[in-house]
């Protein structure tokens, strides 16, 4: 079954500085990922997606993913962080040769300092 | 002009009682899903219908019950509530086919949530 690992229950970084927030997974066959985010007291809002094609994927607000295969990992980083990204950043999986669900990892809570 | 909708957003009930929470998506999408995110924020898929039809059914109790009335709306009914059900149910559609063959690889579009609190 897929799964994505999200290492870090928080992270901080001050205003202005990179955000990187970190998922790994574990897929069988090629994976499909997308990163949610989550602001308080509201829904899942999307963000990228890689599916195929250039391992680098650029989204909304600036974010961007990039896609290792060979360390299965997809992070997601922003080269400026603003405290309007202060959220709950949610990575999840699916892999080719899975079960039509989506595996969420337990997502990264993002404070952004001014 | 909201994608996905839910009612009501917040829900207060006491045990043993029986709820209906309801969802409608405009987008025309074939796939909509239930989700429930626990009081860590872990959010776990409860089902998941294509066009009417139950394709996704976790390990849930049977005391939830989906009903798909057409592709556009998906309702929860829980009955007998306990104080475990307490947490927020997110409702999610997708454009995923399963004449496709590979459901989960579209966008899903979430709900604002429900906040169920079972007293």
């Amino acid at each position: 079954a897929q799964s994505v690992a999200q290492p870090e229950d928080q992270v901080n970084v001050a205003e202005g500085n990179p955000l990187t927030v970190k998922c790994t997974y574990s897929v069988s066959g090629n994976p499909y990922l997308f990163w949610y985010v989550q602001y308080p007291n509201r829904g899942l809002q999307f963000l990228l997606k890689y599916i195929t094609g250039d391992n680098l994927v650029k989204g909304s607000y600036g974010f961007e993913a990039e896609f290792n295969k060979s360390q299965t990992s997809f992070h997601l980083k922003k080269p400026s962080a603003l405290v309007s990204d202060s959220a709950l950043y949610f990575c999840a999986v699916r892999g080719y040769y899975g079960n039509n669900r989506l595996a969420f990892g337990k997502g990264n809570q993002v404070v952004v300092i001014p | 002009d909201t994608a996905v909708s839910q009612t009501p957003k917040y829900l207060v009930t006491q045990m043993g009682n029986d709820k209906s929470i309801k969802c409608e998506q405009n987008l025309g999408h074939d796939t909509m899903y239930w989700y429930k995110q626990d009081s860590k924020k872990f959010l776990k898929i409860m089902f998941s219908y294509n066009n009417k039809e139950l394709i996704i059914n976790e390990t849930v109790p049977n005391r939830f019950s989906p009903k798909s009335p057409d592709k556009a709306h998906l309702n929860l009914h829980i009955n007998s509530l306990e104080l475990g059900d307490s947490a927020v149910y997110f409702c999610a559609s997708s454009q995923d086919s399963l004449r496709g063959g590979t459901l989960g690889t579209d966008t899903q579009y979430f709900g604002p949530g429900t906040r169920l609190t079972v007293l």
